[in-house]
């Protein structure tokens, strides 16, 4: 069975430079949502899209952006970088109106900011 | 106010024996979703077992059972036979609502170490 899918699975950067990380959702999913794990930490909700539009905010930076394209892929982009950034950052996708509502996960993004 | 509690940092377990990880949540919610993830080293979240604040029958999915007490909003998660395999960080998590966006608030996590 098809997979929540996201890249690069690893990625460093410098510190103040950008970085843009991609989710390709299960297919027939129409919810999406992006988390972040700091090192021995528990992972945090940043935000989701629900067709293609904003549905909820957590605590994603300013510095933070994300949307989600017609064909239901997401994109988390991340400027001015900095080291406290360097986290585990998982995607997740469902189908919202399943009677079953599990989030399933990619298997997540490693950023190392140096 | 944290909002999914687990209290047990680290747990061990022999091999072959049943462990209980325990987890309290806090919600006022009527409509709620209880969660269990499994985190190994390689860092993928997997899903475990899945219990509906209405669901009157404890969850179960092979040697993962759930069980779950609504009036003392706990949600613990037995693992029966432990496996080598079974060593992990384990996270509950909660959905509140039924369809209020759907996010997920973890736990703290409790790392499960299986001894042979």
């Amino acid at each position: 069975a098809a997979g929540v899918i996201q890249s690069p699975r690893h990625l460093i950067k410098e510190k103040r430079e950008t970085a843009t990380l991609k989710c390709y959702p299960i297919p027939r999913h129409d919810t999406v949502y992006w988390y972040q794990q700091g090192p021995g930490q528990d992972p945090q909700f940043l935000i989701s899209f629900y067709e293609k539009m904003q549905s909820d905010k957590g605590s994603i930076p300013d510095r933070f952006s994300a949307q989600q394209f017609s064909d239901y892929h997401s994109e988390l982009n991340m400027s001015s970088l900095e080291l406290g950034d360097s986290a585990l950052y998982f995607c997740a996708s469902r189908r919202t109106l399943m009677a079953y509502n599990e989030q399933f996960f990619g298997p997540g993004t490693r950023l190392t900011v140096l | 106010a944290q909002k999914i509690t687990q209290t047990q940092p680290g747990m061990f377990v022999q091999e072959k024996e049943a462990v209980t990880l325990d987890c309290t949540y806090d919600t006022s919610d009527q409509s709620y979703g209880l969660f269990w993830y499994k985190q190994p080293s390689s860092g993928e979240m997997i899903f475990l077992i899945y219990q509906g604040s209405y669901d009157e029958q404890n969850a179960t999915e092979g040697r993962y059972s759930l069980n779950f007490q609504k009036a003392r909003k706990s949600a613990n998660l037995v693992i029966s036979a432990s496996q080598l395999g079974d060593s992990a960080m384990y996270f509950c998590a909660m959905r509140e609502g039924l369809n209020q966006g759907g996010k997920l608030i973890f736990g703290q996590g409790t790392e499960l170490s299986v001894k042979p």
